[in-house]
């Protein structure tokens, strides 16, 4: 069964105080690795898809990494407007098409 | 291009009733997929629509169920409503595959 943990749970930020979320995964084999933002009450907004240890992908002040294990998401300079839920979730080989979420990380950036 | 619609927006029942939930695919899209997300919670897998036949099933009882229509949208079922079925519930369209693209979901209240 695929498992996914994030931490921390919840994370307070200075507006510009850098900081990465963290994702760890438990799959039969990796068919991706996605990470969506959530504003509360609506529904998760795509981010990336990772295929495989080592590749990385950016997006304004946002970068994902993947390793066999684990996803970092990095937050550069971050923004009040920054402050979300970010979710991740995997796709396995034996699950389908089906996504695993974790039970994300709620993240708040002050001024 | 419109993006993934659902409808409603909210919704209140009483322990014991039937709900309909009713979400459109992004243009273009194939397959639609359900998910549960209870409050402070990742969003759980119901199932998976692709050629109107439900492909994949989550971990939800038979009181779930669903359709798809040859225009490609989709309907949630939910019978005898549970105080525990109170969530928000998300559709997700993609192609066959491919990254899910989620709506802004429906807000079920059950009293």
């Amino acid at each position: 069964e695929d498992q996914v943990t994030q931490s921390p749970e919840a994370l307070r930020l200075q507006e510009g105080e850098s900081s990465s979320l963290n994702c760890s995964y438990t799959v039969s084999g990796l068919r991706g690795l996605f990470w969506y933002r959530q504003d509360p009450g609506k529904g998760p907004e795509f981010l990336f898809t990772l295929y495989s240890a080592g590749e990385e992908k950016e997006k304004e002040r946002l970068k994902a990494t993947l390793t066999k294990k684990e996803s970092f998401l990095h937050i550069t300079a971050p923004k009040p407007e920054d402050s979300a839920t970010y979710l991740c979730a995997v796709q396995g080989d034996n699950a389908g098409n089906m996504l695993t979420f974790g039970g994300g990380t709620r993240l708040m950036v002050k001024p | 291009d419109a993006g993934v619609t659902q409808s409603p927006t909210h919704l209140i029942k009483t322990r014991g009733q039937q709900v309909t939930l009713r979400c459109s695919p992004k243009s273009g899209h194939d397959t639609v997929s359900w998910y549960q997300q209870a409050l402070g919670q990742g969003p759980q897998f119901i199932f998976q629509y692709y050629e109107e036949e439900e492909r994949q099933r989550g971990n939800f009882p038979d009181r779930f169920s669903g359709h798809q229509f040859p225009n490609y949208s989709s309907e949630l079922n939910v019978n005898a409503l549970l105080l525990g079925d109170s969530a928000l519930y998300l559709c997700a369209s993609s192609l066959w595959g491919d990254e899910q693209f989620f709506g802004p979901g429906t807000r079920l209240t059950v009293l």
